[in-house]
């Protein structure tokens, strides 16, 4: 049974655009949310992250939405570039950051 | 400027025979995680130590145990290895169990069971 669903397996953007990567969950007790980038033979590094009382939390050129109604959250990245090209995973939790369950993943190919 | 360190990077056992994978983390972190992700799956939670001196079952701690050395290295063993446990292992730490902190990774250890 998985609670993060990351339904795109890839996708790809040319330079420039805008990317967007969509997660849906199923617990409705989840109250943190994060997305993490991922190149190959590294770790996972954080880029954003959303509580449960916000609806968006921007850093930069990423944009993170949440909507609690429909359990659906969203990156955004504006303008694509090529160094963003990995696997971005979709992450939450219901214990203050404990506990992390993760998406499968959704490989971004940004194209120049 | 470290952050998580994990050892080895890679390695391959027979099955039946035994392993520790070691974590270190330089940042003073309270938590820290053992995850560990297999071929189009997110990384799943094998066990996690909020503090020092606790340890707590994640999501899949079966065939596996940890030890919360110091606030510094926390170690998972494989007692017994199985071909099942052929994985790409992550540590994490993070700040503050009770308060949204997001976790740090290391690089990981890939690991073969044959």
């Amino acid at each position: 049974d998985q609670q993060v669903k990351q339904n795109s397996p890839s996708l790809s953007v040319q330079e420039g655009r805008i990317s967007i990567l969509n997660c849906d969950y199923t617990n409705s007790m989840f109250d943190y949310f994060l997305w993490y980038k991922k190149y190959p033979a590294e770790g996972p590094t954080f880029l954003i992250s959303i509580s449960s009382i916000k609806d968006k939390n921007e850093d930069g050129r990423f944009t993170v939405f949440l909507n609690k109604s429909a359990k659906h959250l969203s990156l955004h990245i504006v303008p694509s570039q090529p160094g963003d090209s990995a696997v971005y995973f979709c992450a939450a939790s219901a214990e203050y950051g404990n506990k992390l369950v993760f998406g499968a993943g959704t490989i971004l190919r940004v194209k120049s | 400027n470290a952050g998580v360190t994990q050892t080895p990077k890679f390695q391959v056992l027979k099955t039946g025979q035994s392993m520790t994978l070691q974590c270190a983390q330089d940042m003073n972190h309270n938590s820290m995680y053992w995850y560990r992700q297999d071929p189009g799956m997110g990384l799943r939670l094998i066990y996690y130590s909020a503090s020092e001196g606790t340890t707590d079952k994640g999501e899949v701690p079966n065939g596996y145990n940890v030890s919360r050395l110091n606030k510094r290295e926390f170690s998972l063993r494989l007692e017994s290895a199985a071909p099942s446990q052929t994985s790409v292992y992550f540590c994490a730490s993070s700040e503050n169990p009770r308060d949204n902190q997001p976790q740090h990774f290391g690089d990981g250890t890939r690991l073969s069971i044959l």
